[in-house]
């Protein structure tokens, strides 16, 4: 079983371009986030959504966007990368209802130069 | 504002010892409290969790205890082994529909042979 799949898992981006990292689940999931994680900091969730065509922001949304169009994926955007960007993505899902286990992908690492 | 405080930052134990990691929450609304398990290069994965309906909680050789008047919770390892070696993270939420996990910062453990 796939799970939770997160695409690139590597990438290098120099100061104020662009670029989208993409989210897929193919266990039906109600929810899906996007938490970055940072040294000494845990992680942080940056939006959520909720179902198909919703999403809401998280504790640290400044400088993403998201989208989630089709229920299985749920893509982050970042308009102009900067170096505070340089983290590790994590993509997470979970079934609606009350105290369900959340599966993450396993990570992007971004390095913005 | 961290909701979520967990210590130690870092734990070295050596093999057949026990691991105890300490979470403290802010939130009274709280009733959910998973722990984490992360090996390096993987996203995390849930590895035990409890509501405030019981004080302890064992599952093999993982133990949470719940003291709800204190708001603390911790993980205990017991016969640690060096395959334990990994990043634990301890998180709260509401135990509700579409209640968002908050995470701790995160507790890197190093068991020796």
């Amino acid at each position: 079983n796939a799970g939770v799949t997160q695409t690139p898992k590597f990438r290098v981006l120099k100061t104020g371009q662009s670029m989208t990292l993409l989210c897929a689940q193919d266990m039906n999931h109600e929810y899906m986030y996007w938490y970055r994680q940072d040294p000494g900091m845990g992680l942080r969730l940056i939006h959520y959504s909720v179902g198909e065509g919703t999403t809401a922001k998280g504790e640290v949304p400044d400088g993403y966007n998201v989208s989630r169009l089709k229920k299985q994926n749920f893509l982050l955007g970042l308009e102009s990368a900067a170096p505070s960007q340089t983290s590790v993505y994590f993509c997470a899902s979970r079934p609606g209802g009350s105290g369900n286990t959340i599966y993450f992908g396993e990570g992007s690492w971004l390095t913005v130069v | 504002q961290q909701q979520v405080k967990q210590s130690p930052q870092s734990l070295i134990v050596q093999k057949g010892g026990i691991s105890i990691i300490n979470c403290a929450y802010e939130n009274t609304a709280f009733d959910y409290f998973p722990w984490y398990q992360q090996f390096p290069g993987k996203g995390p994965a849930l590895l035990i969790a409890i509501r405030p309906d019981v004080s302890e909680k064992k599952e093999g050789r993982f133990t949470i205890s719940f003291n709800k008047s204190a708001k603390q919770f911790s993980l205990h390892i017991m016969d640690s082994q060096p395959g334990d070696s990994a990043t634990y993270f301890c998180a709260a939420s509401k135990d509700t529909s579409g209640s968002r996990l908050t995470f701790g910062e995160g507790t890197q453990l190093t068991v020796n042979p």
